[in-house]
């Protein structure tokens, strides 16, 4: 059964810094992966996408890179701000899984301090 | 962002009662899910649907059931609430060629 885990549960740093948010998967044979911010009292969003054929996705201040073989991805982001904070939930798509199905992560709370 | 709605937003109920949860997208998307986030579990899929009257069972089935008679309106029904559902229950939808899933604004339930 495919587990997803994202360490550390909760993140603050000062503004302008960079920063890394890691998740690791236990089942290498994954179709994609993403990864979704979460803002308090609602949805999730979708921040990047990547295949299981690519190793990075880029969009803004934001990096994700994945290592399939070793069952892990990291989100970078850039010069983080106050507008950053909120979770962030990593989900993969096990590849013998039809219709999308994703197993998530509990996720990182990130606080970005003024 | 794909335009999904979730009724209602908000509710209370007691335990034994019936509860439907309504889910709702403008998008065409063909696929629509269920999920519960609790804290401690992260989210979770309660049952999915792959088409109008396609639907199948995710992680967290047992309690749930669910319909979908249209393309846009997927419907979660708990047949008799248990104080173990209160839970917040998010929808999502999505197109099988992009695997992006879009997510609505979720809803509260409380069973007491």
């Amino acid at each position: 059964k495919q587990e997803v885990t994202q360490i550390p549960a909760a993140l603050s740093v000062p503004e302008g810094e960079n920063l890394v948010l890691n998740c690791s998967f236990t089942d290498s044979a994954i179709y994609n992966l993403q990864w979704f911010r979460q803002d308090p009292g609602k949805g999730l969003t979708s921040l990047l996408l990547i295949q299981s054929s690519q190793r990075e996705q880029t969009s803004g201040r934001l990096n994700a890179s994945l290592d399939k073989s070793s069952g892990r991805s990291t989100l970078y982001i850039a010069a983080s701000q106050p507008g950053d904070s909120a979770t962030y939930l990593c989900a993969v798509r096990p590849g013998d899984q039809g219709a999308q199905k994703l197993v998530f992560g509990q996720g990182t709370r990130l606080t970005i301090n003024p | 962002d794909a335009g999904i709605t979730q009724s209602p937003r908000h509710k209370v109920t007691e335990t034994g009662t019936p509860v439907t949860l309504r889910c709702h997208q403008t998008e065409n998307h063909r696929y629509m899910y269920w999920y519960r986030q609790d804290p401690g579990h992260g989210l979770r899929l309660i049952h999915y649907s792959y088409g109008v009257k396609d639907t199948d069972k995710g992680e967290v089935s047992d309690g749930y059931s669910v319909s979908r008679s249209k393309t846009e309106d997927f419907l979660l029904t708990l047949e008799s609430a248990t104080s173990s559902q209160t839970s917040v229950y998010f929808c999502a939808s999505g197109t099988s060629g992009t695997d992006t899933q879009y997510f609505g604004p979720g809803t509260r339930l409380t069973v007491l």
